[in-house]
């Protein structure tokens, strides 16, 4: 069965210094993963999105994600936080070879000044 | 760029009252989902859509149906609310798989906040 597990419910950081957001998956196919964003008061946005091509994916405002499959894991991170990337992050998985998707309960990240 | 609509960005109805969500995509995509989303919880799947009259189950569809008559819209109905119900609730939808093993982006509208008193 497939499973996605965001490793942090919270993650605060200070501006200009790099993300990390965890995430390990289980999934008895090779997955699709994907990592969306959702601000406060706003519908769910992808940010990237992998498909079996490269493992390092590279999304939209300088955030990228790396599939690691010996470590089931598919982590977040940006270099440098910027104020406007406060919001919540959900990891997601595929679920075999449906149209269906499994979201992790989420991050929040804060970004302080 | 794909646009996901929903009816209303926030409903207020009374225990006991049938309630309709309305979404609507305007790319001709084949796959329709509803999910509720509350806090610690992440989004869960309520009902999906794959073609117009069809629909199945996710994984919390207890006191919800859905309707999917035409295939730009896909409506989910509360029977009769009661206040467990009372959540974010979001519409996407996405072309249908078109290989093995892979899964189109889902497209979400912005949210409909429901609260059931």
């Amino acid at each position: 069965a497939q499973s996605v597990t965001q490793l942090d419910s919270h993650v605060s950081v200070s501006e200009g210094t790099p993300v990390l957001l965890r995430c390990n998956y289980s999934s008895s196919y090779s997955p699709s993963l994907f990592w969306y964003v959702q601000h406060p008061n706003k519908g769910l946005q992808l940010l990237l999105k992998y498909t079996s091509a490269a493992t390092l994916v590279k999304g939209i405002n300088g955030f990228e994600a790396e599939f690691k499959k010996s470590e089931t894991s598919f982590h977040l991170t940006k270099p440098s936080a910027h104020m406007s990337d406060a919001a919540e992050y959900f990891c997601v998985v595929s679920v075999g070879n449906t149209d269906k998707l499994i979201f992790g309960t989420g991050t929040r990240l804060q970004v302080f000044p | 760029d794909v646009k996901v609509t929903q009816s209303s960005r926030y409903l207020v109805k009374r225990t006991g009252e049938k309630v309709f969500l309305e979404c609507v995509q305007d790319m001709d995509h084949e796959n329709m989902f509803w999910y509720r989303q509350d806090p610690g919880l992440g989004l869960r799947l309520i009902y999906f859509s794959y073609d117009v009259k069809m629909k199945e189950k996710g994984d919390i569809p207890e006191g919800y149906s859905v309707s999917r008559e035409k295939k730009e819209r896909f409506s989910l109905i509360l029977e009769s609310a009661s206040t467990n119900q009372t959540s974010m609730y979001l519409c996407a939808s996405s072309l249908q798989a078109r290989g093995v093993l892979s899964t189109d982006t889902q497209y979400f509208g912005p949210g409909t906040r429901l609260t059931v008193l």
